[in-house]
């Protein structure tokens, strides 16, 4: 089957850095989302890796590697708005994407 | 730019009721998706289109249809309600259904049935 792993909840301070892992067993492979979902909001687009390697975008970077199935979402300068869910997402062969269920990121002052 | 909208905001509905799920986008997107989240676990693809006149299965359809008669509606309905159907239903929209589309997101819809 499919799956993707995911912390369920991590704690990290304001001003500090933060790495959520995700780690994808899936049929074929077309690419890895990462979203933000605050608390009783939509998801909303972070990032997308296709290739090995990150992938930086301000305070955020995400880091893929195809052979070891791995990504994780990078968040620094860390901020009391970041508290959020951190989805990771991986479209399959048949481009459907699979989602992980999610890591519940509480920043604390 | 409104991008997508989605109706109700929430709903208790009785088991065994019909409910129909609206969902709008205004960016011309040609892909669209019904998902349900459900805690502790990840969005499950319910119905997808890939362009309007097409409709695809996703993970998890039993008990749920859809069409897809132009470019921007998409709605889901439930033909008679259960209990596990209680879910907060997401819909969204891609350019397109390829590699590096992102998906756009509506407010959601939380659904409660009794």
């Amino acid at each position: 089957g499919q799956n993707i792993d995911q912390p369920t909840e991590m704690t990290a301070t304001e001003g500090a850095i933060v790495q959520i892992n995700c780690t994808y067993q899936t049929s074929g492979f077309n690419g890895l989302f990462w979203y933000q979902q605050h608390a009783g909001e939509a998801p909303t687009f972070l990032s997308y890796n296709v290739l090995d390697g990150l992938e930086e975008k301000g305070r955020f970077s995400s880091f893929l590697s195809r052979s070891k199935g791995y990504s994780y979402l990078l968040l620094k300068e860390l901020q009391m708005k970041d508290s959020a869910s951190y989805l990771c997402a991986v479209r399959d062969s048949n481009y459907q994407l699979i989602w992980g269920a999610g890591t519940k990121l509480i920043i604390k002052p | 730019t409104a991008g997508i909208t989605q109706a109700p905001t929430s709903q208790i509905l009785a088991a065994g009721r019909s409910m129909t799920l609206r969902c709008t986008q205004d960016m011309r997107h040609n892909a669209m998706y019904w998902y349900r989240q459900d805690l502790g676990l990840g969005l499950r693809l319910i119905h997808y289109s890939n362009t309007a006149g097409t409709t695809g299965k996703g993970e998890v359809p039993d008990g749920y249809s859809v069409s897809r008669a132009n470019t921007d509606d998409f709605p889901l309905t439930l033909a008679s309600a259960v209990p596990s159907q209680t879910s907060v239903y997401f819909c969204a929209s891609s350019e397109s259904s390829g590699d590096q589309e992102t998906q756009y997101f509506g407010p959601g819809t939380r659904l409660l049935v009794l």
